[in-house]
């Protein structure tokens, strides 16, 4: 079992609709959870993170966590063609080595 | 967060070459990472790079192939060394800030070997 498994897409979804980027992971000691997106040909860009089990709202994101069942996602409403990405899920396991997800791809139709 | 840039943005080597890349930061950080990413997969961690002394290694890499430099808490250098096409990459230092585990990454170094 992969330790960050994330459905590779690509997600399509209509131009102001709600984007669902799903994300489950292995390692039940995980603590804090971090989601990047990356744009085609640029480098990881941080745009949440949570810590406690629950919904954490940042905009038009959300971050929602489950740690009884190791899972957590991201909700993108409103969504923009400008959020086509690549979606990274992060789960940290404490120190400071982060594991990263191999990323969901997004498209977001106008 | 953090100001971070890397030198050179992307390069063209021959096969059996080396290539030193640099990461800059513009404020003191807790902690360098090096990461490689192939095209189309995910972030690999390659090592932790360690100020004043040897950086760690993730499993699969070892320090001959990828020695690292941490002369200070800004500044980092990966060489990738005996290069063959596997190496073609983007190369990504990435660090941590204060004492929280959220990352930001530099924008990378294209590597390609011919």
């Amino acid at each position: 079992q992969k330790e960050v498994e994330q459905n590779s897409g690509p997600l399509s979804v209509p131009e102001g609709a709600i984007a669902s980027l799903n994300c489950t992971y292995s390692d039940r000691g995980s603590q804090s959870f971090f989601w990047y997106r990356q744009y085609s040909g640029k480098s990881p860009e941080l745009i949440m993170f949570i810590y406690s089990n629950g919904d954490k709202e940042d905009g038009r994101f959300t971050a929602q966590l489950n740690k009884a069942s190791q899972y957590v996602s991201l909700l993108i409403r409103d969504s923009q063609p400008s959020d086509s990405a690549t979606y990274l899920c992060a789960p940290n396991t404490g120190g400071f080595k982060t594991i990263f997800g191999a990323g969901t791809r997004l498209f977001v139709k106008a | 967060s953090a100001v971070i840039s890397q030198k050179p943005s992307r390069d063209i080597c021959q096969r059996g070459t080396s290539l030193t890349i640099q990461c800059q930061v513009d404020s003191q950080v807790t902690m360098m990472f090096w990461y490689r990413q192939q095209p189309g997969q995910s972030l690999t961690l390659i090592a932790t790079a360690n100020q004043g002394s040897e950086a760690t290694y993730e499993s699969g890499f070892v320090i001959d192939k990828f020695p690292i430099s941490r002369p200070n808490l800004t500044f980092s250098t990966l060489t990738v060394s005996n290069m063959s096409p596997e190496d073609s990459s983007i190369y990504l230092c990435s660090v941590v800030t204060g004492d929280s585990y959220e990352q930001y990454f530099g924008p990378g170094t294209r590597l390609t070997v011919t």
